[in-house]
């Protein structure tokens, strides 16, 4: 199975900070990497997918890059709703697998 | 305006059965491969299931494997989740997710995502 490791599990942030998460796979996969905001008590959002396509819809502070093995999430400009739990999840085989997550919460 | 709407939650014993529904509307869904993923109070995410458009693949977890049964009536557009010999640890809020693409491309990735239905295995 592919593990998703991402840090850090959690990171405090105030509005107009930017903030990277990273994910890094135990084996490339290429850029089968999804991005996924939660809020308390919601469903996931989906934001990026193919590591770094942004969903539409969503707005361009949400950025990803990476390839193979190390991918990252960045958010611009830190806004009031983007407090949250961020996971990444392979989509390059089966089982798919997502990492841990990230809280982001105000400083 | 793609919808999601899980039913079928609530309290079982542990070793009893639970029947998941996901009523989908707003897109074709026959023409898309859909999915169950859960999430333990507190906890992550976790991919339980998939099934492909046309119920040619389906995919289990190991950690489900041989007690759970993804299907799908796309009659009704709708998918289910039949949950056998549950335990304490499969407590958690199930969620039905469709993904991204439809027509077969599939991509293992979910665009959509259900308000999710709690299921909770106590005695």
């Amino acid at each position: 199975d592919i593990q998703m490791t991402q840090s850090p599990s959690s990171v405090s942030a105030s509005v107009g900070d930017t903030v990277t998460i990273t994910c890094r796979a135990s084996q490339g996969i290429s850029h089968w990497l999804a991005w996924y905001q939660q809020k308390p008590g919601k469903a996931p959002k989906f934001l990026i997918h193919a590591a770094s396509s942004l969903q539409s819809g969503v707005l361009s502070r949400f950025s990803g890059s990476g390839s193979g093995t190390d991918f990252t999430l960045t958010i611009h400009s830190l806004q009031p709703e983007d407090f949250a739990t961020y996971y990444c999840q392979q989509a390059y085989g089966f089982p798919l697998t997502f990492g841990g997550g990230t809280k982001v919460d105000l400083k | 305006e793609v919808q999601l709407v899980e039913s079928g939650g609530g309290l079982v014993k542990p070793g009893g059965s639970l029947r998941l529904s996901c009523a989908a509307s707003g897109f074709t869904f026959s023409s898309y491969s859909m999915n169950w993923v859960r999430q333990a109070p507190g906890k992550g995410l976790e991919w339980v299931s998939s099934i492909r458009s046309n119920s040619g693949h389906i995919y289990y977890a190991d950690s489900v494997k041989g007690r759970f049964t993804i299907s799908r009536d796309d009659a009704k557009n709708s998918l289910y989740l039949q949950m056998n010999s549950l335990r304490a640890e499969d407590t958690a809020v199930y969620y039905c997710a469709r993904d991204q693409f439809g027509e077969g491309a599939t991509v293992n990735w979910f665009d959509s995502w259900g308000q999710g239905t709690l299921v909770t295995v106590s005695s």
